[in-house]
């Protein structure tokens, strides 16, 4: 069974620009998160969308945003690209967001690299 | 704020010993609490987690973890590590009742193990 695919994988973009990634959680999972992890730091919580809807937002800048479509994929757009941005963004999947039955499946993540 | 913290940035450990990594969190009200574990070139994947019941919680590859509500701590140990389990360890807390996707992580623990 295929994971948590995530594209792309790496990419570089300039100061100012925008980058939206893409996400497909496992097959049957509802819910999709979105973590940022800085080199050297653990995954900082974004989002989380259920069944299309935002469950939950981090402390992020309004220049990321989310969405979720009717096959559960999810994009992460982040606009006015800032130096700081640069990070390796994960996605992780689960079955519900009702209730917690605890386990987060994650991507591989895409590495954003800022100049 | 909810936190959590990671004693350990690096460890290394000879093959066979014991280990015992660190967690503490931050937070009043009653947690969901999980190890992670990312090995090199993979993604994270959980390792164990603690919702309530038995503090002593077992986990995949003979790890385990006691949660100590008192002090606030969901400490790691295996009694004998292997090169394979060199990897990085994340500690992670959720809120119970709150949404699953959003975790908080600590900072991570790297563990290197010398054949």
């Amino acid at each position: 069974d295929a994971g948590v695919t995530q594209s792309p994988t790496h990419l570089i973009k300039t100061r100012g620009q925008h980058v939206t990634l893409r996400c497909s959680p496992i097959s049957g999972h509802k819910s999709v998160s979105w973590y940022q992890q800085v080199l050297g730091q653990g995954p900082q919580f974004i989002f989380q969308y259920y069944e299309k809807e935002e469950r939950g937002r981090g402390n992020f800048p309004d220049r990321f945003s989310a969405r979720q479509f009717p096959n559960y994929s999810s994009e992460l757009n982040v606009n006015a690209l800032l130096l700081g941005d640069s990070a390796l963004y994960l996605c992780a999947s689960s079955l519900e967001s009702s209730r917690n039955t605890g386990e987060l499946f994650f991507g591989e993540g895409s590495r954003l690299t800022v100049l | 704020a909810q936190s959590v913290s990671q004693h350990n940035h690096h460890v290394i450990l000879s093959e066979a010993a014991s280990l015992e990594l660190g967690c503490n969190y931050s937070y009043g009200g009653t947690v969901n609490l999980f190890w992670y574990v990312q090995y090199p070139g993979q993604h994270l994947q959980l390792l164990l987690k603690y919702f309530s019941g038995d503090p002593l919680v077992k986990g995949i590859k003979g790890f385990e973890a006691e949660f100590i509500k008192s002090k606030f701590s969901f400490n790691l140990r295996k009694p004998s590590v292997q090169w394979s389990d060199t990897a990085e360890y994340f500690c992670a807390v959720s809120r119970t009742g709150g949404s699953q996707g959003n975790l908080i992580f600590g900072k991570g623990t790297k563990l290197s193990v010398k054949p």
